[in-house]
């Protein structure tokens, strides 16, 4: 099984920058996915990681540490817009696209 | 996502009533896979499936919940006597043999409602 972890909810300012950060358990681990999500809404696909080291794409960037289980993803010059869950997903062994997601992580952007 | 197909959007049924999800991948994709997000909580797994096989069911609850994708057709989530902890939205994702990046597809999601 697995047990992935992510704070709550995080609030901050527009224009700033905010880190969120994913800890994970599992087996057989093949790939790391960040999705955003907005209210009554389907996850879109933000970011993929399988190996360790930081992708950037844009004001978005995720970094994963596979010896520690860990990931983050990096949201900077936050925009109103932003505010959404961002939720962390886990896939696990070499066939199939079966995910495990964390709890997401609500952030709040205030002016 | 946009390739994705769930319908119907939104659905409304009575305690003991039976609710049919349908979920149309995306062109090309063979892989199906059904989730379910309860209020405030993330996505949870039910069943992986490719045309005519049940993969993996290992997220679908015991009773009262089955699943298909037949040959021809749409994949079918079907939820028999539903009662109100079933009020949920549930998600369907589609995929290629093997995903990396992007290529795992979320519909849109249908909101079922019990009451």
């Amino acid at each position: 099984g697995q047990n992935i972890d992510q704070p709550t909810e995080m609030t901050a300012t527009e224009g700033a920058i905010v880190q969120i950060n994913c800890t994970y358990q599992t087996s057989g681990f093949n790939g790391l996915f960040w999705y955003q999500q907005h209210a009554g809404e389907a996850p879109t696909f933000l970011s993929y990681n399988v190996l360790d080291g930081l992708e950037e794409k844009g004001r978005f960037s995720s970094f994963l540490s596979r010896s520690k289980g860990y990931s983050y993803l990096l949201l900077k010059e936050l925009q109103m817009k932003d505010s959404a869950s961002y939720l962390c997903a886990v896939r696990e062994g070499a066939a199939g696209n079966k995910l495990t997601f964390g709890g997401g992580t609500r952030v709040l952007v205030k002016p | 996502n946009a390739g994705v197909m769930q319908n119907p959007r939104h659905l409304v049924r009575r305690r003991g009533q039976e609710a049919r999800l349908r979920c149309s991948p995306m062109k090309g994709h063979s892989h199906v896979y059904w989730y379910r997000q309860l209020p405030e909580e993330g996505l949870k797994f039910m069943v992986y499936l490719q045309k005519e096989n049940i993969i993996d069911e290992s997220g679908m609850p015991k009773e009262r919940f089955s699943a298909e994708f037949p040959k021809e057709g749409p994949s079918i989530l079907r939820i028999q006597q539903v009662v109100r902890g079933d009020s949920a939205a549930y998600f369907c994702a589609s995929s290629t043999i093997r995903g990396d990046g992007n290529t795992i597809y979320f519909g849109e999601g249908s909101w079922l409602t019990v009451v």
